[in-house]
């Protein structure tokens, strides 16, 4: 069964630095998604992507965080310099379709540490 | 803003009963509700949807209820395995993206 996939699986960072996550979303879909989870918190949503666009972003969602489709396969979120709450697992998620009803297929995570 | 609340952070049940599992949600009428699963350090894994139309929705032993007046959709896990045991989210679609409750962790005992 096709499924979303994410590298690095962890990642440990000095505060100011940046990071890029990287996603491999299910091949035939076209809106891509990043969520994130604190450690014992909720997934909050940060960004959706479609048709090299974002079509939406949280508060979260600051100058900091960038997001790109460099080619046709990886999906990428990238924190230009990382704070200390930036610590928390990165979920990439993509659907075939978006509206009402459509599922969305969620990565294992990275789990991002910064100190 | 919407809220979802899950009915208690931790519920444990003895294997082989049914796990019934709570959530409410304000300030919103969504037209759908979904239920996922999440294991300790994993992605949610989508479970069941059910529409607003729909009054019910079953898949093997799961059984999701959505009652629109009450704000309120209601999981059940019948024949409870310990390997049942995890994070149930709710969730609810808003355009293209979810909104998620904290979530209720099931202990299913042995």
């Amino acid at each position: 069964e096709p499924e979303v996939t994410q590298t690095p699986s962890h990642q440990v960072t000095q505060m100011g630095q940046e990071v890029i996550l990287r996603c491999v979303p299910i091949s035939n879909h076209l809106y891509f998604y990043w969520y994130r989870q604190i450690l014992g918190q909720k997934v909050e949503f940060l960004v959706s992507f479609y048709n090299n666009e974002i079509s939406e972003k949280s508060e979260i969602f600051d100058d900091q965080f960038s997001v790109e489709r460099p080619d046709g396969s990886n999906f990428t979120l990238k924190i230009r310099s990382t704070k200390l709450e930036d610590s928390a697992m990165y979920f990439c998620a993509s659907s075939e379709l978006v509206g009402v009803g459509e599922t969305q297929y969620f990565g294992p995570g990275t789990r991002l540490l910064v100190l | 803003s919407q809220k979802i609340e899950q009915n208690s952070e931790a519920l444990n049940i003895q294997e082989g009963k049914t796990a019934t599992l709570t959530c409410n949600y304000t300030n919103y009428s969504p037209a759908y509700l979904q239920w996922y699963r999440q294991d300790p350090g994993r992605g949610p894994v989508f479970l069941l949807l059910i529409r607003e139309n729909e009054k019910e929705k079953r898949k093997e032993r799961l059984k999701v209820t959505f009652d629109t007046t009450l704000k309120q959709s209601l999981f059940h896990i019948t024949a409870s395995q310990p390997a049942d045991s995890a994070t149930y989210l709710c969730a609810l679609d808003r355009d293209d993206k979810i909104i998620f409750g904290k979530g209720t962790r099931l202990h299913i005992l042995p």
